[in-house]
């Protein structure tokens, strides 16, 4: 069954460092997801992405961040200057499309800011 | 309180019995969607159901959903050790638009005794 995949499984960053968090969703997948974990805490939106844009992005979405498909299959979420308060898990989704609203998560990269 | 916090938060049952958990959320929704997560790992989607329906069965998973109390509930039936997991609820409130976004609740955490 396809699934959706995520490298690295886990990234250990210094503060101020930027990072790239790949993943690479379901091939005939067309919508594309961030999502974060704090530890302990709520699983929470950051940004969607479809036709090659931003669709919605959270508060939590700022200026530091960037997503990208850079080729067919890849989909990156980078920060540019990494802080202590953005470790945590961070969860890739994909949905198929219109008429399908099941969103299918990745494993996680868990991101730890020292 | 928050769009879908999840009650109890945390349940220990032994193995055979049923285990119901609760969802309330406070916006309108499309659909909502409940997903596994076992300890630091991924999200697996288990069962949606949409605004228009009242209960889904999938399994030994039963979803029912209420929106004039803006409230769903998860039952397990005849449980496993292996079901031993965090269970979220996550609302999807959009209609027709691109992004789908998923509001997650606050989870319950399923211990069950072998």
């Amino acid at each position: 069954e396809p699934e959706v995949t995520q490298t690295p499984s886990h990234q250990v960053t210094q503060m101020g460092q930027e990072v790239i968090l790949r993943c690479v969703p379901i091939s005939n997948h067309l919508y594309f997801y961030w999502y974060r974990q704090i530890l302990g805490q709520k699983v929470e939106f950051l940004v969607s992405f479809y036709n090659n844009e931003i669709s919605e992005k959270s508060e939590i979405f700022d200026d530091q961040f960037s997503v990208e498909r850079p080729d067919g299959s890849n989909f990156t979420l980078k920060i540019r200057s990494t802080k202590l308060e953005d470790s945590a898990m961070y969860f890739c989704a994909s949905r198929r499309g219109q008429g399908s609203s099941e969103q299918y998560f990745g494993p996680g990269t868990r991101l730890t800011v020292t | 309180s928050q769009q879908g916090e999840e009650d109890p938060q945390a349940l220990s049952i032994q193995e055979g019995e049923n285990a119901t958990m609760n969802c309330s959320y406070k916006t309108s929704i499309n659909n909502l969607q409940w997903y596994r997560q076992n300890s630091g790992r991924g999200l697996v989607h288990l069962i949606l159901i949409r605004s228009n329906e009242r209960e889904k069965h999938s399994g030994r998973l039963r979803v029912t959903l209420d929106t004039s109390k803006k409230s769903s509930s998860l039952l397990i039936t005849a449980s496993r050790a292996a079901d031993t997991a965090s269970y979220f609820c996550a609302t999807d409130a959009s209609y027709g638009g691109a992004t789908n976004k998923l509001i997650f609740g606050t989870g319950t955490l399923l211990a069950v005794q072998p």
